[in-house]
């Protein structure tokens, strides 16, 4: 069956350290996304990528970081320059054209700052 | 930038009730979509909505999408546990590449 992959579901990180959170897409969408949640705010939008090797910051990429190297993987580096990391992020893909405006989206990670 | 208002931001009711919620923006879309967050999961979609003035169903979920295009407006009728959750909307002007921008939600909380 076709999905999105997150990876892990829970992460501990301590102050200043840097991490990578895994997005892997098996649905053969072209775009992909990541999104971080916080109690009361609504889903952000971080970083989203409409193409292998090309992607495009959100409404708050600061502190943040991503590649696309590949069409199924869309990870996503919380970087310590990132103030207040500790959020539950959100992996999304999408096929935009062809009428499916619908994400397709992970179970999440839960990363929190230690 | 366009507002996106949804309503209510949380919601207690019995089992059994029919719930009702409702987003409202300042900018026009030409599409609406309807998704739904289990706690700890990532958000599903529930129904899509694509002309002015369309009633959709699914299941008990029912969803329309404003005549003025700067709204909409989700009910469930007959809640039962499972729909426990977090409901979003999320409006679309074109196909969504650049980003869905979602409504902070409305949180269900369904008492037995």
């Amino acid at each position: 069956d076709g999905g999105i992959t997150q990876s892990p579901k829970y992460l501990f990180r301590k102050e200043g350290q840097n991490v990578t959170l895994s997005c892997e897409q098996n649905l053969n969408h072209d775009a992909m996304y990541w999104y971080r949640q916080d109690p009361g705010q609504g889903l952000r939008l971080i970083y989203y990528s409409q193409i292998v090797n090309d992607f495009q910051k959100g409404d708050i990429a600061e502190g943040y970081s991503v590649s696309r190297e590949k069409k199924e993987s869309f990870p996503l580096t919380v970087t310590s320059a990132q103030k207040n990391p500790t959020a539950f992020y959100l992996c999304a893909s999408s096929k935009p054209l062809g009428g499916n405006y619908g994400y397709t989206f992970g179970s999440g990670t839960r990363l929190t700052v230690v | 930038g366009q507002q996106l208002n949804q309503n209510p931001q949380s919601m207690f009711i019995q089992e059994g009730e029919d719930v009702s919620m409702n987003c409202t923006s300042s900018s026009i879309f030409n599409t609406w979509l309807w998704y739904k967050q289990d706690p700890g999961e990532g958000p599903v979609l529930l129904i899509a909505l694509y002309k002015a003035g369309e009633l959709t169903s699914n299941g008990r979920l029912t969803a329309q999408f404003g005549i003025t295009r700067k709204d909409s407006f989700l009910n469930i009728s007959a809640s039962i546990p499972s729909d426990v959750g977090i409901y979003f909307c999320a409006p679309l002007e074109g196909g969504g590449a650049d980003g869905l921008t979602f409504g902070k939600g409305t949180h269900l909380i369904i008492q037995p």
